[in-house]
Order: C-alpha cells, then structure tokens, then sequence
C-alpha cells in the first residue's frame, strides 16, 4: 500500500527558505521508473506542477519557479525534500506531494500541507 | 494562467451525462497522454483517468475519458449529488518538460 505524507513547516516569514519533507511507503525511491512530484495549490485555484525527481536521481523543476526550487531524495529514510527560496505571499498555497504511476500520471497523494507566508 | 483550458463550471442533475472539456496544444496534449483527477473539498486529488481513457481500479466505469488532437474530454455519465467536486486535466508538455494542469472546472450537481 503506497501512502506519502507531507510535513513541515505551516508559516514562513517573507523572504525565507521552504521546506518540505514527503515520506514515503510502500515503495523503494530507487527502483527503476519511480517518481515523487511536488504540487501546490493556492487557495480556491488550480493546481500547479513544481518539481519531480526519478529514481536516477533525474530531476525536472517547473520553468517559472526552477531557479528558487531543489528537490533531493534520500532512499534510506524514505524521504524527497522540497526547498524553495525566496518566499513570497503569493506563495501561499496547499503543497502535495504524490507518486508518479507513469507516462506523467500522479497516481498516489500525499494529504497535503498548507503553507503560509506573512510577517 | 493554466497551460491546458478547461471551462471553469458545469452543472447537471442527477442522472445526467455531463461532459467536461480540456484544451491544449502540440506539445502537450497532441503528443502526451491525458489524465484526468477529481477533488473533493477539502481534500487531495484522486487520480479518475489516465492515459487517455484508463480508470484506475476502483473508479466506476460512469467516469470515460477521450482525446482527439489537442482536446480532451471527461464524461460523466449517471451523474450523482457524490461527484460535486474540481475536475482537473493534466498532461506532460514537452517544450516545458514537466506536466502541466488545466485550470479546473467546478462540477455542480443541481
């Protein structure tokens, strides 16, 4: 059963770093063809693709954030962290983290974390 | 501004057949598959179709998705007061290397 879990923290003054932990179960992060997708989700808007990392440590940032966002994996704990600088109110939105089942399909999501940026 | 185009609303009552439309280019939905997710309030995304017209298990078969061209669209069919929820269309883009997500479309069941 494959489950994903986000945390972190809930504010974030402007300016700041992000970042998020997604833990992960019921799957190895190195076994070929796994991916784990970052999402985010401003309140009442659409979805929005971040970041992704494979289990060749291949990663892909989306164009419009790539220069504030790193993704990393760590397979002995489970884990793919999310950093993003520079934090903005605009940034302010629900961060999900989820599987990637193939062919660029998110097939397992984590509950998500909002994240707020105020001083 | 979402890369694929969805219509922001629709609506329909029980038992009726809705559909739900999403619109791309060359570079992501006339080259890519197309998937399909639906959320509840106030929670995470569920996926409802992917590779075009694939259900995953547990989905019921009221849900069918096709593509043609740059266009997509969700169908469903027997509609129920359950399935008042976002519907959002996805797709990897190739010019931006990564997937991409329409804008959402708000389904009211009336």
């Amino acid at each position: 059963q494959i489950t994903l879990k986000e945390s972190g923290p809930t504010l974030v003054r402007p300016t700041q770093t992000l970042t998020l932990t997604c833990t992960v179960s019921g799957f190895s992060l190195t076994t070929g063809g796994v991916g784990v997708g970052w999402i985010r989700q401003p309140p009442g808007k659409a979805l929005e693709w971040l970041a992704l990392i494979y289990w060749d440590d291949d990663k892909r940032y989306s164009p419009s954030l790539k220069n504030r966002l790193t993704i990393t994996k760590d397979a002995s704990k489970n884990q793919v962290v999310l950093t993003l600088t520079n934090m903005d109110p605009v940034d302010t939105a629900t961060y999900f983290c989820a599987h990637r089942g193939g062919a660029g399909y998110f097939d397992y999501w984590g509950q998500g974390t909002l994240v707020t940026v105020s001083s | 501004q979402s890369v694929l185009t969805q219509p922001p609303s629709a609506s329909g009552t029980p038992g009726q057949r809705v559909t739900i439309s999403c619109s791309g280019g060359r570079s992501n939905i006339g080259a890519k598959t197309v998937n399909w997710y639906q959320q509840l309030p106030g929670t995470a995304p569920r996926l409802l179709i992917y590779t075009d017209t694939q259900r995953p298990s547990g989905v019921p078969d009221r849900f069918s998705g096709s593509k043609s061209g740059t266009s997509a669209s969700l169908a469903i069919s027997g509609l129920q007061s359950e399935d008042e929820a976002d519907y959002y269309c996805a797709a990897w883009d190739d010019s931006l290397n990564g997937p991409v997500f329409g804008g959402g479309t708000k389904l009211t069941v009336l």
